[in-house]
């Protein structure tokens, strides 16, 4: 069965700091798709990147980097200089890619990140 | 980008009465939606999948008799709470795929609503 772990609760930071996110996830799939989605204190969800499971790059999109482990099954979320506005809860979810509709995202309990001023 | 306007975003009701939220994709086609139930500090869980014109898979354990779901055209999905109970009390969140997407690449999500039963 496919599972999410995100190991850590709460984390709390100072602003300017790095910040990592593990995730550590669970699928017997080959193929496969990794999130990560930020959610403020508004409630919506923010997509932040999609990771397929043949591409093993790691991502750099201005403070925020993925780095994609294969071999221990780890999507860790890394922000660098942190900044009060990265306060949220943030998700890592795993879905397979299935070609039909029967597939689902299966979220981790999330990571909620406290940037202090 | 895509949206996805989900509304109302927050409702009070009472006990004993049926609730109507809307998933509605504004610039795109959604052939499969996704409703999710969120209890404060816990993470997403998924309620049920929704495909237009057919009736919705539901998870197990999610009541498909208390929690109705209508994808009743490409761009709307409902959620009805019936008889409503404060357990009923969440954060309903809808996601909906767009319909040139085999995959998850193109999911976008609503911004929630906050259901509180008295």
């Amino acid at each position: 069965a496919q599972k999410v772990t995100q190991a850590q609760t709460e984390i709390s930071v100072v602003e300017k700091e790095d910040v990592t996110l593990d995730c550590v996830y669970e699928t017997r799939d080959t193929t496969y798709y990794l999130f990560w989605y930020k959610q403020p204190p508004s409630g919506e969800l923010v997509f932040l990147i999609r990771r397929n499971s043949f591409d093993e790059q790691n991502e750099i999109s201005g403070r925020y980097s993925w780095n994609f482990q294969k071999s221990t099954s780890s999507f860790n979320f890394t922000i660098t200089a942190s900044q009060v506005v990265d306060s949220a809860v943030y998700f890592c979810a795993l879905s397979e890619a299935r070609m039909d509709s029967s597939y689902k995202l299966i979220f981790g309990s999330g990571t909620r990140l406290l940037v202090r001023p | 980008g895509a949206v996805v306007s989900q509304h109302p975003s927050r409702v009070i009701c009472k006990s004993g009465t049926s609730v109507k939220i809307e998933c509605r994709s504004l610039d795109f086609q959604a052939t499969t939606m996704f409703w999710y139930r969120q209890f404060p500090k816990q993470s997403l869980m998924l309620m049920a999948t929704s495909n237009e014109g057919s009736k919705a898979t539901y998870e197990q354990g999610v009541e498909k008799d208390k929690f109705l779901i209508n994808h009743a055209s490409l761009t709307l999905s409902t959620l009805t709470v019936t008889s409503a109970h404060p357990e009923d009390s969440s954060f309903y969140i809808c996601s909906a795929r767009a319909s040139d997407s085999t995959t998850n690449e193109k999911l976008f999500f609503g911004s929630g609503t906050q259901l509180s039963v008295l």
